[in-house]
């Protein structure tokens, strides 16, 4: 049973450039959420979609923007990177959010780097 | 807002030292409580859960209970390993919220032999 895959494992952009990270669930679950963690800090909330569509974000700028696919996997994109985006993006996964189960099980991270 | 109070640290114990990693959380209702783990260079891992007041958590020798009158939920071990050096995440989140996950800073425990 596969688990939450995500690519790429690494990525160096500059600043003002666009990025994109992309995750598939783990079999069996049709909600991902994005979560960023900076450097010695716990994750913090980005955004979760259900269904194809934006349902709960987080105190993040409209640079960080995303989507879901038919299959249920994600992607997340920021515009106009900054020197302050760096950070470990992790993707998680669960049932929808009416399906009773709160557990979420998280990807490897991607690390972007922006110099 | 909701928020996760975890004690700082790095904490150092010797292998086979008890762990006690103090958790609290500030919440408006009963949110469900997790302690996850992050070993180096890897993603999250679910430790152990607690849905409701008193329940206790268990998973890999690992405790927890969910303490509503403390707003508490702190993580514990009778006899830790080297192989539990890694950083552990309180969270809690909640029903109907979506399954949205608010943590904690995080506490880096490094066991040493």
């Amino acid at each position: 049973d596969a688990g939450v895959t995500q690519s790429p494992t690494h990525l160096i952009k500059t600043r003002g450039q666009q990025v994109t990270l992309r995750c598939s669930p783990k079999s069996g679950h049709d909600t991902v959420s994005w979560y960023q963690q900076a450097l010695g800090q716990g994750p913090q909330f980005i955004f979760q979609y259900y269904e194809e569509e934006e349902r709960q974000r987080g105190n993040f700028p409209d640079r960080f923007s995303g989507h879901q696919f038919p299959n249920y996997s994600s992607e997340l994109n920021v515009n106009a990177l900054l020197l302050g985006d760096s950070a470990l993006y992790l993707c998680a996964s669960s049932t929808g959010p009416g399906g009773g189960s709160y557990e979420q099980y998280f990807g490897p991270g991607t690390r972007l780097t922006v110099t | 807002g909701n928020s996760v109070t975890q004690m700082e640290g790095p904490v150092t114990l010797s292998e086979e030292a008890f762990l006690t990693i103090n958790c609290t959380y500030t919440a408006t209702g009963y949110p469900s409580l997790f302690w996850y783990v992050q070993y180096p260079g890897e993603g999250l891992q679910l430790l152990l859960k607690a849905t409701k007041a008193d329940d206790k958590g268990s998973n890999k020798g690992f405790e927890a209970t969910y303490r509503k009158e403390t707003t508490s939920f702190h993580l514990e071990k009778g006899s830790v390993q080297v192989s539990d050096s890694a950083v552990y995440f309180c969270a809690l989140t909640f029903t109907g919220g979506g399954n949205k996950l608010t943590f904690g800073t995080g506490t880096q425990l490094k066991v040493e032999l």
